[in-house]
């Protein structure tokens, strides 16, 4: 069974800090990983990683997967107020069902 | 708007009432899939449509849970007989193509009383 592990489970900053949040998993045929952000609503599409080392840039957010140690980062460099919410990691196995295994999610604070 | 919708957003019922929530997925995606998020939790698979056909159910999906897709489109998920266990918030996702991102409705947020 697919596992995936979030840690840590909720962090607090200051507006203007950097932060890692960090994903591992277990997949028995991995097809990607991918990450979302949930503000009290569904969760928005982040990025999308398949391949190790190669990282996904948007604004302030950064991503990179490792597939040999089987984790994931997600940086959040200059955090605002706006950057609250729940951080969700989720893998996708191969074959043809492609659902979704999530972590628990990391909640992050940033207070002004 | 051409994201995913759900209806309704929220649903109040008795325990031993049966609810159903729709899904319209984005427009020409052929893979629709239903989780269900309880608080503090991410969201667990329940089941996925390709097209009209249903590949695929979670253990989670007990025989109270019924989902279709007909002629491909619209999905709905129905609960039969609910309990106060089903309170949760059910997502619908939408996907098509290699690879495969999938892109959440707003959700239907389900309390049993």
């Amino acid at each position: 069974e697919d596992k995936v592990v979030q840690s840590p489970l909720s962090l607090v900053v200051h507006e203007g800090d950097t932060v890692t949040l960090n994903c591992s998993y277990e997949v028995t045929n991995f097809r990607s990983l991918l990450w979302y952000k949930q503000e009290k609503k569904a969760p928005t599409f982040l990025f999308m990683l398949t391949s190790s080392g190669i990282e996904k840039k948007s604004g302030r957010l950064s991503s990179i997967l490792d597939k040999k140690e089987l984790f994931s980062i997600l940086n959040i460099t200059a955090t605002q107020t706006g950057d609250s919410a729940v951080y969700l990691c989720a893998v996708q196995s191969g074959g043809s069902n492609y659902k979704l295994t999530f972590g628990k999610g990391t909640l992050l604070t940033v207070n002004p | 708007d051409t994201g995913v919708s759900q209806d309704p957003r929220h649903k109040i019922t008795k325990r031993g009432q049966n609810v159903t929530f729709r899904c319209d997925p984005i427009s020409e995606h052929n893979r629709l899939y239903w989780y269900r998020q309880t608080l503090g939790q991410g969201p667990e698979f329940l089941t996925y449509f390709q097209n009209e056909a249903q590949l695929e159910k979670s253990r989670l999906l007990s025989d109270r849970f019924s989902a279709e897709r007909p002629k491909g489109s619209f999905s709905t998920l129905e609960i039969q007989r609910t309990e106060q266990g089903d309170s949760a918030m059910y997502l619908c996702a939408s996907s098509q193509g290699v690879p495969d991102t999938q892109y959440f409705g707003p959700g239907t947020r389900l309390t049993v009383l």
